[in-house]
Formats: structure tokens, sequence, C-alpha cells
């Protein structure tokens, strides 16, 4: 299995960011899995956004809960990712991964697609 | 709500032991499983240690985690130190009373 990030790398501030992983070698639907969204700006630490069960249950960092939303396209094997009214603090890298729900561990990681916000 | 510790940065000599501390501030280290990702310069990060003390396959037995609830800490051991583990580790566990993720401000481990 193998999670590619995409999207735009430049996003102009008070925009929205939006990105897509994409799922291949294996099926979204039916595993133990969560799907995730970790971000690290630049020189900086792991930070977790988000993550969506296979039949659309949603957890959020209470720190952008009310600015991030998550979906799944089954029948596309992708996840979704849109963060509204960005900042140049939404700059960094954003990952995709796969969280092993029973004991919450990141066993997969997609290679992270960088978002830079300017004007 | 609580934050997990790590120290900024830790070095050591190749053939070497070292261990990398992530400590709890709140609520109890063994309540939740610890996780360990090692990230290298410009890639994504991996798991070296999951469930406190398991390995993922392809992870060398250099690699051992473990759960201290005295200190309210987990602990990073990597022994036979090699030039390819320089890289930042984070640990990582579940914060149950917000129903999310919680990850250590990682540790800079240099071998030289």
């Amino acid at each position: 299995v193998q999670l590619q990030e995409s999207g735009p790398g430049l996003v102009k501030p008070s925009e929205t960011l939006s990105l897509t992983c994409t799922v291949s070698g294996g099926s979204i639907t039916g595993s133990s899995s969560y799907w995730s969204w970790v971000r690290q700006r630049p020189g900086k630490g792991l930070e977790w956004i988000t993550y969506i069960s296979d039949i659309g249950s949603t957890y959020f960092n209470p720190s952008l809960r009310s600015r991030v939303a998550t979906s799944v396209d089954t029948s596309k094997n992708q996840i979704s990712l849109r963060v509204t009214s960005v900042t140049a603090a939404d700059t960094a890298i954003y990952y995709c991964a796969r969280v092993f729900m029973r004991t919450n561990w990141f066993d997969l990681w997609g290679q992270g697609t960088l978002v830079t916000v300017s004007s | 709500n609580f934050i997990l510790t790590q120290p900024h940065s830790v070095s050591e000599s190749p053939g070497k032991t070292v261990t990398i501390s992530c400590t709890r501030s709140g609520g109890n280290i063994a309540n939740n499983f610890v996780h360990w990702y090692q990230q290298r310069p410009g890639s994504s990060p991996t798991t070296v240690i999951y469930e406190d003390n398991q390995r993922p396959s392809g992870v060398p037995d250099r690699f051992s985690g473990s759960i201290d609830s005295s200190s309210n800490s987990a602990s990073l051991t990597i022994s036979g130190l090699r030039t390819e583990d320089e890289a930042e580790y984070y640990c990582h566990t579940y914060d149950y009373e917000n129903q999310g993720e919680v990850f250590g401000g990682g540790t800079k481990l240099t071998v030289l």
C-alpha cells in the first residue's frame, strides 16, 4: 500500500488549502485503519491535524477544528483535507498517513507535499 | 491535556548506546501506548517502535522501547549506533480526553 499526496503548492492568505491523498495497492474500506493528516512546519516537529475512518467518523486537533474538514471518497480510494482561512502559519509539509485503529500508531506515511501560504 | 517532552538533541559515538526520553506532563504514561518514529532529513517519518516496545518488520533489534511509570516517561534506546541512525526521533501517544494524537517535540540524534 502506498499513499500519495497531491494539491497546489502555493495558496494565498485567507484562501482555502485543499489536498488529496490517493491510496494505491489497497482499499480504504474494510481496514482496521483511520486515515490521517499530519503537518510539519519548516524546521519544526510533527503536528496531528485530523483523521477519518472508512465510514466517515472524524476527529480533529482541537487547535485546528474550526478550520479543518476531511472526507473520504471510497470510489476513488482517496482522502481529502481542507483548511480554510489560511495564514503563513499554515505553511508546512502535509503528510497523509494511515493509523492502525486499535492502538493508534501511524504505520504508513506518504512522502508529503509542501504547501506555502503567500501572496 | 498533556504534552510529551523530549530532549532537543543528543549525540553519541558510533558503536555506543543512546537513550532518548519522552516525558508525559499529565496523566499516566501507561494509559496509552507510546510509539516512536524516525525521520531522516528530507524524508517522511517511519516507525521504529510501536505499542511501547514492538519493532516493525525490518527494524533492527538495536532499537528498543520501554515505559517507566515512576518517571512517567517512555524511552527509545538505540545500541550499536551507526551513522545511518542520525535522524530526528519523535514519540507519540493517544490523548483519550481529546480523542486525538500527541507528538513529542522531537530529538535530533547526532552520531559522531
